[in-house]
């Protein structure tokens, strides 16, 4: 089945506790992404892939960082998390840019 | 379920009933506009999308329109079901760009 696999689905943490969530899809898409959803906010980008090793910032890249090692995975990386990042986060994949995207079950992050 | 949707305008329609769920978008230059619903607990589901080459296009039960004169994309749901309680939101993007701007979103809830 066509998916993408997000994990934790719920994370609680305490400020500053290093943290990472994962992100995999398997349908061979070259362009993923992050994003935040606040609410009575619009989904927010947060960083961008276009393929392996291409990573660029979003909307709101502050106190995130991301990875694209392989062309699957593309975790999103907290250093040093602050109440502020508490949200609901989703990760997406699609073929190329500017094509549908589809997403991921999201990860609720709650930070103490 | 997710509170993303606390603040959201909300349309009540009665199960049978057609529902119209309105976008304004931000950009004149928008040409690519998607509908998505995200149900509780659920990632963003794309639903049916359009250029801005058109004026409306229907797929099953759902149909879009476009009025790119005053910016404004609805979705029309036939025959709405319970299964169709949930948030809609619109996205637009500009010439296969990697960015999409993602609306608030709209709480449908289906009464018996």
């Amino acid at each position: 089945e066509a998916q993408v696999t997000q994990n934790p689905r719920y994370l609680i943490t305490v400020t500053g506790k290093k943290l990472t969530v994962t992100c995999s899809q398997n349908m061979n898409h070259e362009y993923m992404s992050w994003y935040r959803q606040d609410p009575g906010l619009g989904l927010r980008q947060i960083y961008y892939s276009m393929n392996v090793e291409v990573t660029d910032k979003g909307d709101v890249p502050e106190g995130y960082k991301v990875s694209r090692k392989e062309k699957r995975n593309f975790p999103l990386i907290l250093e040093s998390p602050s109440p502020n990042q508490t949200s609901l986060y989703f990760c997406a994949s699609s073929p190329r840019q500017g094509n549908i995207q589809y997403f991921g079950a999201g990860t609720r992050l709650s930070v103490l | 379920g997710e509170s993303v949707g606390l603040h959201l305008p909300t349309l009540s329609v009665q199960e049978g009933d057609n529902s119209i769920i309105n976008c304004a978008y931000s950009n004149s230059a928008s040409d690519y506009f998607i509908w998505y619903k995200q149900e509780s607990g659920k990632g963003p589901q794309f639903i049916i999308d359009i250029r801005s080459n058109m004026d409306k296009r229907q797929g099953q039960r759902v149909t879009v329109l476009l009025n790119k004169t005053v910016k404004h994309l609805s979705l029309q749901i036939a025959a709405t079901q319970p299964g169709d309680s949930a948030v809609y939101f619109c996205a637009e993007n500009i010439n296969y760009g990697q960015n999409f701007v993602f609306g608030p979103g709209t709480r449908l809830s289906v009464l018996p």
